[in-house]
């Protein structure tokens, strides 16, 4: 069976410090993956989404970036954090295809930006 | 543009009680699916519900069911005999078959005991 990890689960940095959030989805191949922010009252912004490796669209210019150096990892980064940084990320994926299916969350990522 | 829109920002209901959560969407496109996500407090996401815009048939499972009007642009969500369990915030997002996903901003539902 499929299954989605992200760590840390928890993430207190100072502002202007580097952000590493890791994704890596297992049991599947070419997934479609994704990377949401849930800030307070706001929903979940879609920030980054990736059909393949090396290949990442963004979606909200942002002080924040993504990669994907392998087919199941996706990595969420930020050479300096601002206090706006701040929330719960969410990494999710699908299985590659046309049609829009079920997204898979993982069980996110709280960062706190002081 | 593509939009989904959720009014409800927080509901309190007493258990038992049935509740519906509204969610209205905006799309140019023929072709779409909707879906509903729970996430209860640990934070991850659940999924509901998916549909598509040429299916309008009402969907019932268990205590939930599903209201898809096209005429409407709405895709409403109903808990009947709400359990304390059903708390959570609830999601609806819309995708129209390309890769993104576009989701409301969450009504947060508290069912009191």
């Amino acid at each position: 069976s499929q299954t989605i990890h992200q760590w840390p689960a928890t993430l207190v940095q100072p502002v202007g410090s580097p952000l590493s959030l890791e994704c890596t989805v297992e049991g599947t191949s070419n997934p479609n993956l994704y990377w949401y922010r849930q800030a307070a009252g706001r929903g979940l912004q879609l920030l980054f989404y990736s059909v393949g490796i090396g290949q990442i669209s963004s979606e909200v210019p942002q002080n924040l970036s993504a990669s994907r150096p392998q087919d199941r990892q996706f990595i969420l980064s930020s050479k300096k954090l601002l206090l706006s940084d701040s929330g719960f990320y969410l990494c999710a994926w699908r299985p590659t295809g046309f049609l829009p299916g079920e997204l898979f969350f993982g069980e996110g990522s709280r960062l706190t930006v002081l | 543009a593509q939009k989904v829109t959720q009014a409800q920002t927080e509901i309190s209901v007493v258990e038992k009680e049935d509740v519906t959560l509204d969610c209205v969407y905006e799309t140019r496109d023929t072709t779409y699916y909707l879906f509903w996500y729970k996430q209860p407090p640990s934070g991850e996401l659940v999924f509901l519900i998916r549909r598509n815009s040429f299916d309008e048939q009402n969907e019932i499972s268990g205590r939930y069911s599903w209201n898809f009007q096209k005429s409407t642009s709405s895709f409403n969500f109903t808990i009947t005999a709400s359990q304390v369990v059903d708390s959570a915030v609830y999601f609806c997002a819309l995708s129209s078959g390309t890769y993104k996903y576009i989701f409301g901003t969450g009504t947060r539902l508290k069912v009191l005991a």
